[in-house]
């Protein structure tokens, strides 16, 4: 089975302070990560991806087999960054998506 | 088009009632999805289309649960005799074949039995 942890449920920091929200899976098999985001209402869209290796508003991600790992950072964090942000695993070719439960970054003035 | 529809945004009903939800999703996309969020939840998946085929369906999705898609363009899911354990947001989503990753959600429709 999988599953998608993120630990915290809200991150609060002030602008210009670095961010890391945490994202661990676990999956038998080698999976595709994802963070979806939401800002304030709007829908869920898709933030980035980790095979692409962007980086999305400053936002960046690296997957880590080894610790089962895809935590995304960001090193000066922006007010238009709070939002509702989503971490989400593929099992490969099946596009079914498992999220986790999701964490609120509050970014400070 | 404006993205992906969903209708009704809100649905109030009583327990034991049966709901229809219909999703709208990108012309372009042959890939469809439904999901449920509650409270302090991400979105859990249900049931996924490729064109009118259902392709997949979560073993969170009982008997009183169907989609279907029957011209590949919209889809409808309904719930038969709901309880109040089906209260959620019900979120709709479509994606290109090539991009199954890159889901574009619906708005949700938001249900609450009463």
């Amino acid at each position: 089975a999988q599953r998608v942890t993120q630990p915290e449920k809200l991150l609060s920091v002030f602008k210009g302070a670095p961010v890391e929200l945490k994202c661990n899976y676990s999956y038998s098999g080698s999976p595709e990560l994802f963070w979806y985001v939401q800002y304030s209402r709007q829908r869920l869209q898709l933030l980035l991806r980790h095979i692409s290796r962007e980086s999305i508003k400053g936002f960046t991600a690296d997957l880590n087999k080894g610790e089962t790992s895809f935590h995304l950072k960001k090193p000066f964090a922006q007010e238009e960054d709070s939002a509702m942000y989503y971490c989400a695993l593929s099992p490969g070719a099946n596009s079914k998506l498992t999220f986790g439960k999701g964490i609120t970054l509050s970014v400070r003035p | 088009d404006t993205g992906v529809s969903q209708d009704p945004r809100h649905k109030i009903t009583k327990r034991g009632q049966n709901v229809t939800f219909r999703c709208d999703p990108i012309s372009e996309h042959n890939r469809l999805y439904w999901y449920r969020q509650t409270l302090g939840q991400g979105p859990e998946f249900l049931t996924y289309f490729q064109n009118e085929a259902q392709l997949e369906k979560s073993r969170l999705l009982s008997d009183r649960f169907s989609a279907e898609r029957p011209k590949g363009s919209f889809s409808t899911l309904e719930i038969q005799r709901t309880e109040q354990g089906d209260s959620a947001m019900y979120l709709c989503a479509s994606s290109f074949p090539a991009r199954p990753y890159e889901q574009y959600f619906g708005p949700g429709t938001r249900l609450t039995v009463t």
